[in-house]
């Protein structure tokens, strides 16, 4: 099926630095999320995206947060700063008409 | 808000049963995907099925919207089937929030 790519596959970073997650959509979708997994618990719905703007967030989806897709290129996700609780698994996932498909996810670790 | 509750959460059966995996949502749906998640972590689409059913291989999806309520069937087990299964919905129309089901992991033993 259409692949979603997540860039980088692992990321570790200090306590109060920025990250900036990437994502490269199937080329004709639309609609974009991000979605939070700390090992072994539920997969958790952060933001959606479309035609350049948030259209839904969660709690989960911090002031320290932020997404983008400038000028069609990858779709971001940006901590600033990040948090110890912020260590997860990001996962990027696309729509065009139903069906999402996701990409394999960013293991970040915060220290 | 939207609530998806899968059940059971966790499973064991021998190679060559068969599972029910269901998913109870409390609001009204305008999708239904369900996925299987690998150990490692990355996600497989298994189902679109907003309604009615749908038939893949060993795998069987029924979604009754009246019921709120959607199962996955797995007949013949293997090994290979042993993961996490979550289901997806997106509810409320004129939203495209998609929310997940609390999963259900499968263990198959040989």
């Amino acid at each position: 099926g259409p692949k979603v790519l997540q860039i980088p596959s692992h990321q570790i970073i200090d306590m109060g630095q920025m990250v900036t997650l990437n994502c490269d959509p199937v080329s004709n979708h639309l609609y974009f999320y991000w979605y939070k997994q700390i090992l072994g618990q539920q997969m958790e719905f952060l933001v959606n995206f479309y035609n350049g703007k948030v259209m839904e967030k969660s709690k989960l989806f911090k002031d320290q947060f932020s997404v983008e897709r400038p000028d069609g290129s990858y779709f971001t996700l940006k901590i600033q700063p990040t948090a110890l609780e912020d260590s997860a698994v990001y996962f990027c996932a696309t729509r065009g008409a139903e069906t999402l498909y996701f990409g394999s996810g960013t293991r970040l670790t915060v220290l | 808000g939207q609530q998806v509750q899968q059940s059971p959460a966790s499973l064991v059966l021998q190679e060559g049963e068969n599972a029910e995996l269901q998913c109870n949502f409390s609001t009204s749906l305008n999708s239904m995907q369900w996925f299987y998640q690998r150990p490692g972590g990355s996600l497989v689409s298994l189902f679109y099925n907003p309604s009615g059913t749908k038939h893949s291989g060993r795998l069987t999806s029924t979604t009754v919207i009246k019921e709120r309520r959607s199962s996955l069937h797995i007949s013949s087990s293997q090994t290979t089937d042993s993961g996490t299964y979550l289901c997806a919905l997106g509810g409320v129309p004129n939203t495209n929030k998609v929310v997940f089901g609390t999963g259900t992991r499968l263990q198959v033993l040989p």
